[in-house]
């Protein structure tokens, strides 16, 4: 099973701050992987798929980098709305895995 | 608009059964495959099973593997986890999700429903 470990934890930010959120997979998955926001009590949002696409409607302030075993979640300027947890996703192997998760919270 | 809406959760013994459905509209839902995402309370999203869009194939977690059960009524745009053996570790909200067109990743959630398994 391919391990997602997402760094850090929890990340303390400011509204308009940068946020740079990473996640290391045990072994390679290409560039098969996604990034997803949840906000408390709502279904998680898928925001990057294959590594640095956004997906349909997501903001140009999210993006994502990386392949092999290295990728980063960006978000440009925090907007109020982006305090949330996020879930990075590897599609590349079977069983299907989910990172911990990474809180940003508002500093 | 795509919907996904989850039913069939509730409170459940230890060692008994239950079967969750997910209702979807707003697409062709026999061209997509379809999978089981569940969360335990206050933890992160723990992927569960998946089924592709024929419901020729089907895929699951180590930890459920011969206890659920994935299914689908491609007739009735229904999608189904049979879970059986249920255990305390089982207690999570269960949510269906659907496949991006371009990957496998989920591009719609429904919003959940909660497994309960406790005496």
């Amino acid at each position: 099973e391919i391990v997602l470990t997402q760094a850090p934890a929890t990340l303390s930010l400011s509204p308009g701050e940068r946020a740079t959120l990473s996640c290391r997979a045990s072994q390679s998955v290409s560039s098969y992987l996604g990034w997803y926001q949840q906000r408390p009590g709502r279904a998680p949002r898928l925001l990057i798929y294959d590594a640095s696409k956004r997906a349909t409607g997501i903001p140009a302030r999210f993006s994502g980098s990386g392949s092999g075993t290295d990728f980063t979640l960006t978000i440009s300027s925090l907007e109020p709305e982006d305090f949330a947890v996020y879930y990075c996703h590897q599609r590349s192997d079977w069983p299907r895995t989910f990172g911990q998760g990474t809180k940003v919270e508002v500093k | 608009e795509v919907q996904l809406l989850e039913s069939g959760g509730g409170l459940v013994q230890p060692g008994g059964s239950l079967t969750l459905s997910c209702t979807a509209s707003g697409f062709t839902f026999s061209n997509y495959g379809m999978n089981w995402v569940r969360q335990a309370p206050g933890k992160g999203l723990d992927w569960v099973s998946a089924i592709t869009g024929g419901g020729e194939t089907t895929y699951y977690a180590d930890s459920v593997k011969g206890r659920f059960t994935i299914s689908r009524d491609n007739s009735n745009n229904t999608l189904f986890l049979h879970m059986n053996s249920l255990r305390a570790e089982d207690t999570a909200v269960y949510y269906c999700a659907k496949v991006l067109t371009t990957g496998y990743y989920y591009d719609y959630w429904g919003q959940g429903t909660l497994v309960t398994v406790s005496s």
